[in-house]
């Protein structure tokens, strides 16, 4: 009874490196988002996708990559990271429709120095 | 653009007590779907309680119920006979339709709410 799995939990980064954060579900849900948490700001949208090779941008893309090959896959990758990006990155996914809830997976707690 | 404003950041309560966490949303979508979410310290988001846009009752889940106030745009949480496990951060999100036509959650910036014995 997996639900949505985000690896790693923890991670600290030096300013450039690159990294993915790994998130995958086994729920065949078509929807996958991946979110920013940062203090006093909620939850804001990075990427989504909506299927298989299908991806767009959310309020905060820059400096985020994104591809989904597969429906059970959705991994985020930093391309070089930075002080800014210090932030807990959730992975969700869902069904598709304006009343479905979404599963989040549980976390990824992530320091750039 | 889609919005949720929660104006309170911190909410206190006793045990036992009912709490109002309040939460107001802006879409020009005419079908949506609200969605509260709790976050305890340990740090996953726990899906509590939805109303969809068209739904004539506000919903109930156990203890939490959903104040849906169409016109008004607001859809506040209350939390019946507060337990100290409720301590917890708190958020509203809606569903709605992004100009791509898909619809993504949209977050509040979150209540937190602390109960004492």
């Amino acid at each position: 009874n997996a639900g949505v799995t985000q690896t790693p939990k923890f991670q600290v980064l030096k300013t450039g490196q690159s990294m993915t954060l790994q998130c995958a579900q086994d729920m065949n849900h078509e929807y996958m988002s991946w979110y920013r948490q940062d203090p006093g700001m909620g939850l804001r949208l990075i990427h989504y996708s909506v299927g298989a090779g299908i991806t767009d941008q959310g309020e905060v893309p820059n400096g985020y990559n994104v591809s989904r090959s597969t429906t059970e896959d959705f991994p985020l990758r930093l391309l070089s990271a930075a002080p800014s990006q210090t932030s807990v990155y959730f992975c969700a996914s869902s069904r598709q429709g304006s009343q479905t809830e979404a599963f989040f997976g549980q976390g990824t707690r992530l320091t750039v120095v | 653009a889609q919005k949720i404003t929660q104006t309170q950041p911190g909410m206190f309560v006793q045990e036992k007590e009912a709490v109002t966490l309040d939460c107001t949303y802006d879409t020009s979508d005419p079908s949506y779907g609200l969605f509260w979410y709790k976050q305890p310290s340990s740090g996953e988001m726990i899906f509590l309680i939805y109303q969809g846009s068209y739904d004539q009752q506000n919903a109930t889940e156990g203890r939490y119920s959903l104040n849906f106030q169409k016109a008004r745009k607001s859809a506040n949480l209350v939390i019946s006979a507060s337990q100290l496990g409720d301590s917890a951060m708190y958020f509203c999100a809606m569903r709605s339709t992004l100009n791509s036509g898909y619809s993504t959650l949209t977050f509040g910036k979150g209540t937190m709410l602390l109960v004492s014995p």
